[in-house]
C-alpha cells in the first residue's frame, strides 16, 4: 500500500537554529499538508498546499514556517529560527483530492525536539 | 467544521466486537463523517468515512443514524493492535474544507 514517507524521525536542534523536515507523499497525490501534535496534546493543522501555492495556513504558521515542493517528489516544512515551543511531532499528510469524500493519508512523522 | 462529542475512553476485550460512538448533532446535510485512528507513537490513519448510508471496509463499519446526528464506529473483533485514540471528524463538502482534529475517544483492549 502507498504510503507517506518522513525524514528524518527523530530531529534535536538548539533554539534558534533553522530547521528542514522532509516528506514524500503518494506519488498521484496533488494536495499536501503539515499538521503537528505537541506532546499529550490534539493533532493541529498548520498549512495546506495545492499547485505549488499555499491553500490555506493556520495562525500557528507564522512568518518562521515556510513549505516547498522543490521538486516532483518532496514537499519540505522549514521552520527558520526555531522556538522552544515548537518542539512536537510534525505530521506531513496527502490526499488525492481536496474535498470532503477524500481520505488523506499520513506519514509516521517527525519528532522535532528544540533545546 | 460541526463538532462532534465522543466519551473520552472505552474498554474492550480481545476478539470481541467494539462500537465507538460519536455525536454530531449539528452536523449539516452534506457534511461527511470521517473516522481517524492514531496508534501510539503514529500518525493519524484513515479508517473509513460515510455520508448517509452505512459503509463497511476491510477496516471497520460504519453505521450512520437515519437521522445522522449520531454515528457509530464498528470494530468487529478487536485486536490489541486496535488499542488508539479514534477521532470522529465532519468535513463540508467545500472546497477548503481540511480535517480538524478533535480529542477523540481512547480506546484500550485488554487480552
Amino acid at each position: 500500500e502507498p504510503e507517506v514517507t518522513q525524514t528524518p524521525s527523530h530531529q534535536v536542534t538548539q533554539m534558534g537554529q533553522e530547521v528542514i523536515l522532509r516528506c514524500v507523499p503518494i506519488s498521484n497525490h496533488l494536495y499536501f499538508y503539515w499538521y503537528r501534535q505537541i506532546l499529550g496534546q490534539k493533532v493541529e493543522f498548520l498549512v495546506s498546499f495545492y499547485n505549488n501555492e499555499i491553500s490555506e495556513k493556520s495562525e500557528i504558521f507564522d512568518d518562521q514556517f515556510s513549505v516547498e515542493r522543490p521538486d516532483g517528489s518532496n514537499f519540505t516544512l522549514k521552520i527558520r529560527s526555531t522556538k522552544l515551543e515548537d518542539s512536537a511531532m510534525y505530521f506531513c499528510a496527502s490526499s488525492l483530492g481536496q474535498l470532503a469524500n477524500y481520505g488523506y493519508t499520513f506519514g509516521s512523522g517527525t519528532r522535532l525536539t528544540v533545546v | 467544521d460541526a463538532k462532534t462529542t465522543q466519551p473520552n475512553s472505552m474498554e474492550s476485550n480481545e476478539e470481541e466486537p467494539v462500537h465507538l460512538p460519536c455525536n454530531h448533532s449539528t452536523i449539516s446535510g452534506t457534511d461527511y463523517i470521517h473516522w481517524y485512528r492514531q496508534l501510539p507513537s503514529q500518525g493519524p490513519e484513515y479508517v473509513i468515512h460515510g455520508l448517509t448510508s452505512n459503509v463497511n471496509n476491510r477496516m471497520a463499519s460504519l453505521a450512520i443514524a437515519e437521522d445522522r446526528k449520531s454515528s457509530t464506529l464498528i470494530l468487529h473483533r478487536a485486536t490489541l493492535r486496535d488499542a488508539a485514540v479514534y477521532y470522529c471528524i465532519l468535513r463540508d463538502p467545500g472546497a477548503n474544507s481540511k480535517l480538524t482534529f478533535g480529542k477523540g475517544i481512547t480506546l484500550s483492549v485488554r487480552p
